[in-house]
């Protein structure tokens, strides 16, 4: 059972350009977590998606950032017009569904993103 | 909302030695989990140990253990038998029963052992 994939490991963008971070749950998992993490800090939690649905995106900043976890296919977060500000570490993290929260959230290992 | 605080950036202990790590929270549920999780170089997060909060009983897995205090939402780690494998980024966590039942991150602390 491969665990959570994430692509590309690295990534670097032109200030300006879009960023796309994918994240392939763990099979039989439909609960996908986004958490950032930028230098010497702690992972920062983003949004939190159900297939199809965005469940709480509180921790996602309002302008430039979106997220998606279709029917089929892996979980996107799309970065438009990126600054150098969003260079940071990206981590997704999946779980099965109804699972309970002692249940542990497996992460994959994260996109660094590098804005040049 | 809840906040989790580790006051120590840095740690290093000699290889065989014990160490202990400091971790405190704050949150007005009483119900909760919390989470030590070890960051290698790789950046792998990798869960080393979890604790329920309605369980009064520390959690422990084979050398690592933790002292849970809920009134003084404090969490420690605690490694015996330190090894050079266990160098490391180590972050405390906190995880809500309601809701989207995210977890919250400590600042993280950055373990070194000395051969």
């Amino acid at each position: 059972n491969a665990g959570v994939m994430q692509n590309p490991r690295h990534l670097v963008r032109r200030r300006g350009q879009e960023a796309r971070l994918r994240c392939s749950p763990m099979k039989g998992h439909s609960h996908v977590y986004w958490y950032r993490q930028l230098p010497e800090e702690g992972l920062k939690f983003m949004v939190y998606l159900q297939k199809e649905n965005i469940i709480d995106e509180s921790g996602m900043p309002k302008e430039r950032f979106s997220a998606e976890f279709p029917k089929e296919g892996p979980s996107i977060l799309r970065i438009q017009q990126v600054v150098r500000g969003d260079s940071a570490a990206y981590f997704c993290a999946s779980s099965p569904p109804g699972g309970r929260p002692n249940t542990e959230a497996f992460f994959g290992q994260g996109t660094r993103l590098t804005v040049v | 909302a809840q906040t989790v605080t580790q006051s120590q950036p840095e740690m290093s202990v000699q290889e065989a030695e014990t160490v202990t790590l400091s971790c405190t929270y704050d949150t007005s549920e009483s119900d909760y989990y919390l989470f030590w999780y070890k960051q290698p170089p790789s950046r792998q997060m990798i869960l080393v140990i979890r604790q329920e909060a309605y369980k009064q009983q520390n959690a422990t897995e084979n050398r690592f253990s933790v002292n849970f205090q809920k009134a003084a939402k404090s969490f420690s780690l605690k490694i015996s038998d330190s090894q050079l494998g266990d160098a490391a980024m180590y972050f405390c966590a906190y995880r809500t029963i309601q809701g989207a039942q995210k977890l919250v991150f400590g600042q993280g602390t950055r373990l070194t052992i000395n051969p």
